[in-house]
């Protein structure tokens, strides 16, 4: 199965808000609600910063949430910070015991 | 405190074989499903393979299948990837994740990663 599809690069100014996508198909974004957004800053592990579409783990801010709609799901992150300069990757159950990362999105922090 | 801890990443000839682990602590390893992730050199992120709790279900990427297996030891809290016939494209950091009590889930820990480059 191909990657889901984010856009390569998105910028904001401190304080701003940012929203991007993550596109799939009805085999995976389409028909599951198994969506996870993950943060990755430079030479890091990824970190699960969303989980079931629009949950969060303990600790993570509530400046990060998501939402699905159809075969897109997006992430939006209030009140842009510094530290949210990383790259962000949605990941989907894509049946079968399988599953499907997106390509990344970078985010500038300007 | 959950812990992951990878490591047996090397260099190693293309058609090699290679077996990493990942030794884990701070959660009953046996309850959840565990998966190794990889990232090729400024690539995104690959899910590679899945094992159920007790070892009974694995799953695999079309990409490494009938050439890596996953398996796990629970009696000593151990994921392990043995990794055959390696490819260039095979070459990447490897991160072991922990997922759910069941594989529909997401990945909330991960180890720090352990790299794997194959090249002659």
């Amino acid at each position: 199965q191909s990657a889901l599809t984010q856009p390569a690069s998105v910028s904001g100014s401190p304080g701003q808000s940012i929203t991007f996508s993550c596109t799939g198909n009805n085999n995976d974004l389409g028909t599951y609600n198994l969506v996870s957004w993950y943060q990755q800053h430079p030479g890091n592990a990824p970190k699960l910063i969303i989980y079931g579409v629009n949950k969060r783990p303990s600790g993570i801010s509530d400046r990060f949430s998501g939402s699905k709609s159809g075969t897109t799901a997006s992430l939006t992150i209030s009140g842009l910070q510094v530290e949210d300069e990383a790259d962000y990757y949605c990941c989907s159950y894509g049946g079968s015991n399988t599953f499907i990362f997106g390509t990344g999105t970078r985010v500038s922090v300007l | 405190e959950v812990q992951l801890l990878e490591s047996g990443g090397d260099l190693i000839q293309p058609g090699g074989s290679l077996r990493l682990s990942c030794e884990v602590s701070g959660f009953t390893f046996s309850n959840y499903v565990m998966t190794w992730v990889r990232q090729a050199p400024g690539k995104g992120l690959e899910w590679v393979s899945s094992v159920l709790g007790d070892g009974s279900g694995t799953y695999y990427a079309d990409s490494v299948k009938g050439r890596f297996v996953i398996s796990r030891g629970n009696s000593d809290n151990t994921l392990y990837l043995q990794m055959n016939n390696l490819r260039a494209e095979d070459t990447a950091i490897y991160y072991c994740a922990r997922g759910g009590t069941v594989v529909r889930s997401w990945f909330d820990s991960w180890g720090q990663g352990t790299r794997v480059t194959v090249s002659s």
